[in-house]
């Protein structure tokens, strides 16, 4: 069974924080995804790391592929009440046509102004 | 991007009543398609896969006779809840994969609750 093991769950800050949530995992995904949910609505996308080592940015948000592509960590500078949301990573397998995703269990976010 | 709609956003149900929920891409034909559910504050747990043309692939403990998925077409899919009860209300999120690419695009869900 492939896990991807999200922490932590529940996070609690105030605003204009720091903070870094992980994903990790004994399988080795070729690629990895971070999405954002808000209550009563689709996860978006924030991004999609396919190379280990890699670094992307989004503004205030920073996401890291672990460089054995089994790891990932999303880094949030100075966090406002915007950023407020369940945040998942899932993981892509390369395995011929299955498209399936593997999911974290999620973290809850609250950034309190 | 492309555009995943779902239909209805939400709906409130009697026990027992069976429920269909759309699943529409608006701009791109998917090939393949993804249904989850998930409940409050949970991640996403992955029901079934399917691929036009083709039955769909369940995971283990979703009973393919109660949640009856058919993908008849590369733009619409729909899932059915059959004879639903209490335990089956939650929020449910299609996602498709348009051609060759990996890159799944989500609906924008749908509550339901089963009284």
């Amino acid at each position: 069974t492939q896990l991807l093991e999200q922490s932590p769950q529940f996070l609690s800050i105030q605003e204009g924080e720091n903070l870094t949530v992980y994903c990790n995992s004994s399988s080795v995904f070729s690629s990895l995804q971070w999405y954002r949910q808000e209550p009563g609505e689709g996860p978006v996308l924030l991004v999609t790391v396919v190379t280990g080592g890699e670094v992307k940015k989004l503004k205030r948000l920073t996401f890291q592929f672990g460089d054995a592509r089994k790891d990932s960590s999303l880094h949030i500078t100075a966090a406002q009440p915007g950023d407020t949301g369940l945040y998942l990573c899932a993981g892509g397998l390369n395995a011929g046509n299955n498209r399936k995703l593997i999911w974290g269990l999620g973290t809850s976010l609250a950034v309190n102004p | 991007g492309a555009v995943v709609s779902q239909h209805p956003s939400w709906v409130i149900c009697k026990s027992g009543t069976s429920v269909k929920i759309e699943c529409r891409s608006l701009d791109f034909q998917a090939t393949t398609m993804f249904w989850y559910r998930q409940f409050p504050k949970q991640s996403l747990m992955l029901m079934a896969t399917s691929n036009e043309g083709s039955k769909a692939t369940y995971e283990q403990g979703v009973e393919k006779d109660k949640f009856l998925i058919n993908h008849a077409s590369l733009t619409l899919s729909t899932l059915t809840v059959t004879s639903a009860h209490p335990e089956d209300s939650s929020f449910y999120i299609c996602t498709k994969t348009p051609g060759s690419k990996r890159t799944q695009y989500f609906g924008p869900g749908t509550r339901l609750t089963v009284l």
